[in-house]
């Protein structure tokens, strides 16, 4: 198993301004990544957050809004910014550890 | 590209009655397939998982058999309780993919006592 810890757990922003979540792991990993599970959906793929390079964003997805920083092996921020209320989602960060995909407990973003 | 259909929710049953979730996924290769568990309030947990073609993944009672020839990953558990109510996600890690996940769009199960 694996032990991920997300701050804040749940914050609430005005349309404009930024929120900058942080994800902590247990142990070394060279990657993390970061999805998003917006009201009553499943859960999508941001990008892959590699140690010592620059993330790796799926289609949809742009640095300029969701800019992440990955400063060592145990450690990641994902930044929300210039809000709107579609942004109002669960952040969810994880690591691969075998064969398998292990989750934070997530951070639930209302923007008003 | 890789994808996963679930069948919708919400799905309501009685206690003690028989679950199946429905799940089939399109990919390239030889994908690793996963069920994972959110129940309300909480995170998402995985719940059972398969590596290749044949396996069966099981916890909790509940069971799943990686068929390759169906493309299917049928989430299946004996007699449900209360206690599984919950949103339950099929996924796959294709090959290759460093271990990302696509996720089916979830099936709510409410189990009523």
């Amino acid at each position: 198993s694996a032990v991920i810890s997300q701050k804040p757990s749940r914050d609430i922003c005005q349309r404009g301004t930024s929120l900058t979540i942080q994800c902590q792991v247990d142990s070394q990993v060279t990657m993390m990544f970061w999805y998003r599970q917006q009201p009553g959906q499943s859960l999508t793929l941001i990008a892959t957050a590699n140690q010592g390079s620059e993330a790796t964003y799926e289609s949809g997805f742009v640095i300029d809004k969701f800019p992440i920083s990955r400063p060592n092996l145990t450690f990641s921020t994902l930044t929300v910014s210039n809000l709107s209320p579609e942004d109002s989602s669960i952040y969810l960060c994880s690591l691969t550890r075998g064969e398998t995909q292990y989750f934070g407990p997530g951070t639930r973003l209302l923007v008003l | 590209g890789n994808s996963v259909t679930q069948m919708e929710g919400p799905v309501t049953l009685s206690e003690e009655a028989f679950l199946t979730i429905n799940c089939t996924y399109t990919a390239t290769g030889y994908p690793s397939l996963f069920w994972y568990v959110q129940y309300p309030g909480e995170g998402l947990q995985l719940l059972l998982k398969a590596t290749k073609a044949d396996d069966k993944g099981s916890n909790k009672g509940f069971e799943a058999t990686y068929r390759k020839e169906t493309t299917s990953f049928h989430l299946e558990k004996g007699s449900v309780q209360v206690s599984d109510s919950a949103v339950y996600f099929c996924a796959l890690s294709g090959d290759n993919q460093g271990g990302k996940l696509i996720f089916g769009q979830g099936t709510e199960l409410s189990v009523k006592p």
